[in-house]
């Protein structure tokens, strides 16, 4: 079956970082990816690893181990405006193309 | 920066209706994607599409639900004789040749 797995809540202070975690257990896997969501809003795109190792983007980097089924999303000099839902999604090949299939979203909230 | 566009923004209908989400992907991408998220609860993977035809389908789409792309921009989706747990955010999405889907603003439908 297909299993994601992060944390419901991180609290953060604003300027430090934060490591959020995510496991999968997935019948196919084409790429990890993360997206930001805002209360109401749509998810925005973060980060995508297919291969192992770590990708870094500004503030914002992502790492994948395919053999432990294992990412993190690294954020970085943490303002406010990071406070959001990230949301961690597997890639699926399918029939005829892929699918994303997401984890629950981790609500970080950046405090003073 | 082009994007992916939704209307309505917001729709509102009784139960048993038939309401049409419409979706503009961007213009270039050829792989189209609807998912929804109920309220305080995970994106979940509709339905995909490509070439002119679904190419994969989730349990949750059901006869109930079809898609279409009735023109080269547009790409919408239908969901007949709605039910009151139909209410969600409608997400479109489209990806390009990269595979990395980027996600309209939704629709939030209400079936009262």
């Amino acid at each position: 079956g297909q299993n994601i797995d992060q944390p419901t809540e991180m609290t953060a202070t604003e300027g430090a970082i934060v490591q959020i975690n995510c496991t999968y257990q997935t019948s196919g896997f084409n790429g990890l990816f993360w997206y930001q969501q805002h209360a109401g809003e749509a998810p925005t795109f973060l980060s995508y690893n297919v291969l192992d190792g770590l990708e870094e983007k500004g503030r914002f980097s992502s790492f994948l181990s395919r053999s432990k089924g294992y990412s993190y999303l690294l954020l970085k000099e943490l303002q406010m405006k990071d406070s959001a839902s990230y949301l961690c999604a597997v890639r699926e090949p399918t029939g005829g193309g892929n699918k994303l299939t997401f984890g629950t979203g981790t609500q970080l909230k950046v405090e003073l | 920066e082009p994007e992916v566009t939704q209307t309505p923004s917001h729709q509102v209908t009784q139960m048993g209706q038939e309401v049409i989400l419409r979706c503009v992907p961007i213009s270039n991408h050829l792989y189209f994607y609807w998912y929804r998220q109920i309220l305080g609860q995970k994106v979940e993977f509709l339905v995909s599409f490509y070439n002119n035809e679904i190419s994969e389908k989730s349990e949750i789409f059901d006869d109930q639900f079809s898609v279409e792309r009735p023109d080269g921009s547009n790409f919408t989706l239908k969901i007949r004789s709605t039910k009151l747990e139909d209410s969600a955010m409608y997400f479109c999405a489209s990806a390009g040749p990269s595979g990395m889907e980027f996600f309209g603003p939704g629709t939030r439908l209400t079936v009262l």
